[in-house]
């Protein structure tokens, strides 16, 4: 069975900072993509950055960008230049597509506010 | 609608009463996801909709717990005989298709049942 590990609940970080947020899975499959979500207090869930697993080049999205080792089963987030609107809490998320499962599996999420 | 809704935002009920939660998708979108949502937890996947095909329903805790998808667009989650660990926000979301390449689900706001 695949797992996500957030073990971060809780961050902080200054306005127009930089921070990064930890996530490592555990799975036997090759076919996967890994997502972070995040989630402000209107509990909207948006997609932030998705990375397919056979790709070695780390996604990026504008202030977004990860550092995935595929090796290490390792997916972190970085958010550059930190805003107050991405105060939220943030979830790491795995997809197997070489299986017939069809949803997505979290971590507990990671809690993250900017202070200005 | 522009994107996934569900009804209603809250719901308060009593210990021991039935509850109906709805999610309306995404237009033309054919896979429906319902997760569960405790509190300091990540996502937790219930059950899972593709076209015609029979439910995913390996994340249901509980014979409480049932799902419909009415012709292949809303779907209606009952809980039966609440319990106060049924406390949660339920979160519904869609995808246009269940196996795609992405799978980018797209969630609705969720549905915070509080059980008295």
């Amino acid at each position: 069975a695949q797992t996500v590990t957030q073990s971060q609940p809780e961050m902080s970080v200054q306005e127009a900072e930089t921070v990064t947020l930890s996530c490592t899975y555990d799975t036997s499959e090759n076919n996967y993509y890994l997502f972070w979500y995040k989630q402000p207090p209107s509990r909207q869930m948006i997609l932030v950055i998705r990375q397919e697993a056979y790709k070695q080049q780390n996604a990026t999205e504008n202030r977004f960008s990860v550092n995935f080792q595929k090796a290490a089963k390792s997916f972190s987030l970085k958010i550059s230049d930190s805003q107050l609107g991405d105060t939220a809490m943030y979830f790491c998320a795995f997809w197997n597509y070489g299986g017939s499962q069809g949803n997505l599996i979290f971590g507990k999420g990671t809690k993250l506010s900017v202070k200005p | 609608g522009a994107g996934v809704s569900q009804s209603p935002s809250n719901k308060v009920t009593e210990k021991g009463k039935d509850v109906e939660l709805r999610c309306d998708p995404i237009s033309g979108h054919t896979a429906l996801y319902w997760y569960r949502q405790s509190l300091g937890q990540g996502l937790e996947f219930l059950i899972y909709f593709q076209g015609n095909s029979a439910p995913d329903k390996s994340g249901l805790p509980s014979d409480r717990f049932s799902a419909e998808r009415t012709g292949g667009s809303v779907s209606t989650l009952t809980i039966q005989r609440t319990q106060q660990e049924d406390s949660a926000v339920y979160l519904c979301a869609s995808s246009p298709r269940g196996g795609g390449a992405t799978n980018e689900q797209f969630f609705g706001p969720g549905t915070r049942l509080t059980v008295l």
